[in-house]
């Protein structure tokens, strides 16, 4: 499928456990980019990567960590999972300025 | 730092009717795009429109356009003849030029509620 996915769509987890949520696109977009949604904060930006083997930090980066070993893949680890990671997940690629977003994974952390 | 406000938490209107969504941006930069995304209830998060910096002409795409006060740092969104597809959040988003990241600062959004 053509575009930009997310797995799984749907999380829910315990406390303490470790969760990777994936993404990959298919248009071979240099840039990448993990947000998180919570009521109240909008769009914030977790990671964000320039191409593969190059990431950053964004806003909220504490808890999680990122990977992109290929240009189409953009994982992301909680290594801990905490309540306070209970959100909504978007993973998203731009190309000229313009952001594609993922379908979205909603993770519950019990 | 650039910051982008959308200081209208909820909106509602009439189908049929026109709304306009407000926001205001701050920043030093000249050169910059700004953005309207919506997301509507099945999450999916969808370019509505978008205006570069230094083209005077406000944007249009069909019922959607956008008033752009660059001295003032205010876009705002019109959305004509409301449909009942039109209710969902609306986001208003900045990206800089400057920038080699591609990385786009969002305000809070607007969830607009269009009625029958």
């Amino acid at each position: 499928d053509a575009g930009i996915t997310q797995s799984p769509r749907y999380k829910i987890t315990e406390t303490g456990r470790q969760v990777t949520l994936m993404c990959h696109q298919t248009w071979s977009h240099s840039y990448m980019f993990w947000y998180r949604q919570d009521l109240g904060h909008g769009l914030r930006l977790i990671y964000y990567s320039a191409a593969a083997d190059i990431t950053d930090k964004g806003e909220v980066p504490d808890g999680y960590v990122v990977s992109r070993s290929k240009t189409e893949n953009f994982p992301l680890t909680l290594e801990s999972a905490t309540r306070s990671q209970t959100s909504v997940y978007f993973c998203a690629s731009s190309a000229f300025g313009e952001q594609f977003f993922g379908p979205g994974t909603r993770l519950t952390v019990l | 730092a650039q910051t982008v406000t959308q200081s209208q938490p909820e909106m509602s209107v009439q189908e049929a009717e026109t709304v306009t969504l407000s926001c205001t941006y701050d920043t030093s930069e000249n050169n910059y795009y700004l953005f309207w995304y919506k997301q509507p209830p099945s999450r999916q998060m969808i370019l509505v429109i978008r205006q570069e910096a230094y083209k005077q002409q406000n944007a249009t795409e069909n019922r959607f356009s956008v008033n752009f006060q660059k001295a003032a740092k205010s876009f705002s969104l019109k959305i004509s003849d409301s449909q009942l597809g039109d209710t969902a959040m609306y986001f208003c988003a900045f990206l800089s030029m400057k920038t080699s990241y591609d990385k786009v600062i969002f305000g809070p959004g607007t969830s607009l509620s269009v009625i029958p």
